[in-house]
């Protein structure tokens, strides 16, 4: 969903751990879910996406879980490194609704060497 | 893969003056594109939705003859901020779809200071 005004949370893991970051979404008709990093400074960066007709989808250490009962989106990062350290923000996307991404509160990822 | 070009990366200009932000697709044509502004901190907030040859859709609360969006050709959509005021100090960011996937390319950004 959208934050308006409020200031990131922030994950601490250790290098090498296994990170989990949580969304929640607020639209029901959204039909694509991204994930995206950003570094200071910098634009987002795609990490990876799922349709909301799966629940699950891989990639290079990072998973997507999609639970749509509950609105719930995560993001699993295998294996944390330091190059990993940055805000990592949800968005939500209606192909209706001229594809326009809503992006959710964001979450900082700090990786402890 | 898709470019998204933002001109300036960072800018700084007095209260009361006007300020234009490029925002370009480099080796793909974007119909629609996308403004977003995010203050430290927090998240993007999309502002409006720049159409190519028809005008743009503001999001509820965005000033539109503050924030003056042209779309003129299928490469380029710009950004004017009019009047600037500190409080419009921020980080503006662009990004384009790219067909029909639900991958958007953004912008590097453009940091916006205000003085």
């Amino acid at each position: 969903g959208e934050s308006v005004g409020l200031h990131l949370p922030t994950l601490s893991v250790q290098e090498g751990d296994n990170s989990i970051i949580n969304c929640a979404y607020s639209n029901s008709a959204s039909d694509y879910f991204i994930w995206y990093k950003q570094e200071s400074g910098k634009g987002p960066q795609f990490i990876i996406d799922i349709r909301s007709n799966m629940d699950k989808r891989q990639g290079q250490r990072v998973t997507v879980l999609l639970n749509k009962t509950v609105k719930h989106l995560s993001l699993q990062i295998a294996a944390t490194q330091p190059g990993d350290s940055a805000v990592y923000f949800c968005a939500e996307k209606n192909s209706g609704n001229t594809g326009k991404l809503i992006f959710g509160q964001g979450t900082t990822l700090q990786v402890k060497p | 893969g898709a470019v998204v070009s933002q001109h300036p990366s960072w800018v700084i200009c007095k209260s009361g003056t006007s300020v234009k932000i490029e925002c370009r697709s480099l080796d793909f044509q974007a119909t629609t594109m996308f403004w977003y502004r995010q203050f430290p901190k927090q998240s993007l907030m999309l502002m409006a939705t720049s159409n190519e040859g028809s005008k743009a859709t503001y999001e509820q609360g965005v000033e539109k003859d503050k924030f003056l969006i042209n779309h003129a050709s299928l490469t380029l959509s710009t950004l004017t901020v009019t009047s600037a005021h500190p409080e419009d100090s921020s980080f503006y960011i662009c990004s384009a779809p790219v067909g029909s996937t639900a991958e958007a390319f953004f912008g590097q950004g453009t940091r916006l200071t205000v003085v």
